[in-house]
């Protein structure tokens, strides 16, 4: 049940320049998270956004979720080689036992 | 710092053993999860634990069982491995309440 779709699948872009991926759900929501893969190791999670929150910045991530489009966009500013890795989209909805489904990520690969 | 610890990174095993996949969190998380991530298919929820000695299944639970005994270790269990069941196996763990989920670097596990 496959619930996130992230576009594009890969993303490949020079340093300094901004990446954005984008990430389309189904169904209703609690929040929606963002996470990053560095090849061969665990996610870590890098945002998470509340349903009732449009825009949300941390450093140089700026997430926009649209409830009534079912989706969301990551954008990393200025970016830098160490920014390359698979950035997944989860989604969560509610209750005490915080089950997210994933979507098959994006891979940004960012040329130095 | 939250840590979740894998007991082993890569594990080889053959058709028809029994594999025990071990996952240990120290932020006494009430939430414990395992994963596994395929390419082309994102990670996929196998089974998770909202306390001790309670389990429920996620997406894909066939070929697998589950053991939380104390609150900071989960383990899988694959009953008689299958080569279909190669993979990358992730563990994670988070608090109660719309939390974000704290991964382990992964087991990549081969059955031959």
């Amino acid at each position: 049940s496959q619930q996130g779709e992230e576009d594009p699948q890969a993303l490949s872009i020079q340093e300094g320049e901004n990446a954005t991926m984008n990430c389309s759900y189904k169904t209703s929501i609690n929040n929606l998270q963002w996470y990053r893969q560095n090849s061969g190791r665990g996610l870590v999670h890098l945002i998470l956004i509340r349903s009732n929150e449009r825009e949300k910045h941390s450093g140089r991530l700026r997430v926009t979720l649209d409830t009534s489009k079912k989706s969301s966009s990551l954008l990393i500013t200025a970016s830098r080689a160490a920014d390359t890795a698979s950035y997944f989209c989860a989604t969560d909805a509610g209750g005490a036992t915080n089950k997210l489904i994933f979507g098959t990520g994006t891979l940004l690969a960012v040329q130095p | 710092d939250v840590k979740v610890t894998q007991s082993s990174r890569y594990l080889v095993k053959r058709t028809g053993e029994k594999v025990f996949l071990e996952c240990v969190q120290d932020m006494d998380h009430e939430n414990m999860f395992w994963y596994r991530q395929d390419p082309g298919l994102g990670l996929r929820l196998i089974y998770f634990s909202y306390d001790v000695k309670m389990k429920e299944k996620g997406d894909i639970p066939e070929g697998y069982s589950v053991s939380r005994e104390k609150k900071e270790r989960f383990s899988l269990i694959l009953e008689s491995a299958s080569t279909n069941q190669t993979s990358m196996y992730l563990c994670a763990s988070s608090r109660r309440g719309n939390q974000p989920q704290h991964f382990g670097d992964g087991t990549r596990l081969s059955i031959l």
